[in-house]
């Protein structure tokens, strides 16, 4: 049982190119969510899911695009990066909702725009 | 939109001392309360989280914490730390929607 895993680990990109983070979970779960972890910020929802086909924008959505086409897979994408978006990205999964259900965590990946 | 503060950014206590790690909400409805911690390069795993009945929490290591309605607080308290307990931890907030609210997160370093 793998849980939710992300690729890449590390990614360094220059400033204007664009990206994919990867994140998968194998435990048919309904929701699933980005969030951006900076240092004195804590984590902040980028976009999330309540099931393939749905998404919604989070706290800090501009400068990303999420799609949901199974139930597995939610990918990030990064338009045309920016120093400002160098963070550190977790993808986290539960089986219903995000509002009561535990949240099951990625381990992250490591974007720096240079 | 609910927030959460967190009132420390670092916490360093000596081993087996007590340890109150704190935690404050706003929120204009009811809310469910969670903490979760953060060992160095891996992802968060819920500590504990309250969602109604008992105000008082148990979860797991030995932590618990306590919702508390009239001071908006949900405080993570440990008996007796231990040297494992070196983390980051995050209180979270969530209402009557799908978008959970961290806290900026609290360093907790534990010391032989």
């Amino acid at each position: 049982n793998a849980g939710v895993t992300q690729t890449p680990k590390f990614q360094v990109l220059k400033t204007g190119q664009s990206m994919t983070l990867q994140c998968a979970q194998d435990m048919n779960h309904e929701y699933m969510s980005w969030y951006r972890q900076d240092p004195g910020m804590g984590l902040r929802l980028i976009h999330y899911s309540v099931g393939a086909g749905i998404t919604d924008q989070g706290e800090v959505p501009n400068g990303y695009n999420v799609s949901r086409s199974t139930t597995e897979d939610f990918p990030l994408r990064l338009l045309s990066a920016a120093p400002s978006q160098t963070s550190v990205y977790f993808c986290a999964s539960s089986p219903r909702t995000g509002r009561t259900d535990t949240q099951y965590f990625g381990p992250g990946t490591r974007l720096t725009v240079l | 939109a609910q927030s959460v503060t967190q009132l420390d950014s670092q916490v360093p206590v000596f081993e087996e001392a007590p340890v109150e790690l704190r935690c404050n909400y706003s929120s204009s409805v009811s809310v469910y309360l969670f903490w979760y911690v953060q060992y160095p390069n891996q992802g968060l795993q819920l500590l504990l989280k309250y969602l109604s009945g008992s105000t008082l929490v148990k979860g797991i290591n030995g932590f618990e914490a306590e919702f508390n309605k009239s001071q908006t607080s949900f405080h993570l308290r440990k008996p007796s730390v231990h040297i494992s307990d070196t983390a980051e931890y995050f209180c979270a907030v969530s209402d009557h929607g799908n978008d959970m609210r961290f806290g900026a997160g609290t360093r907790l370093t534990v010391k032989p």
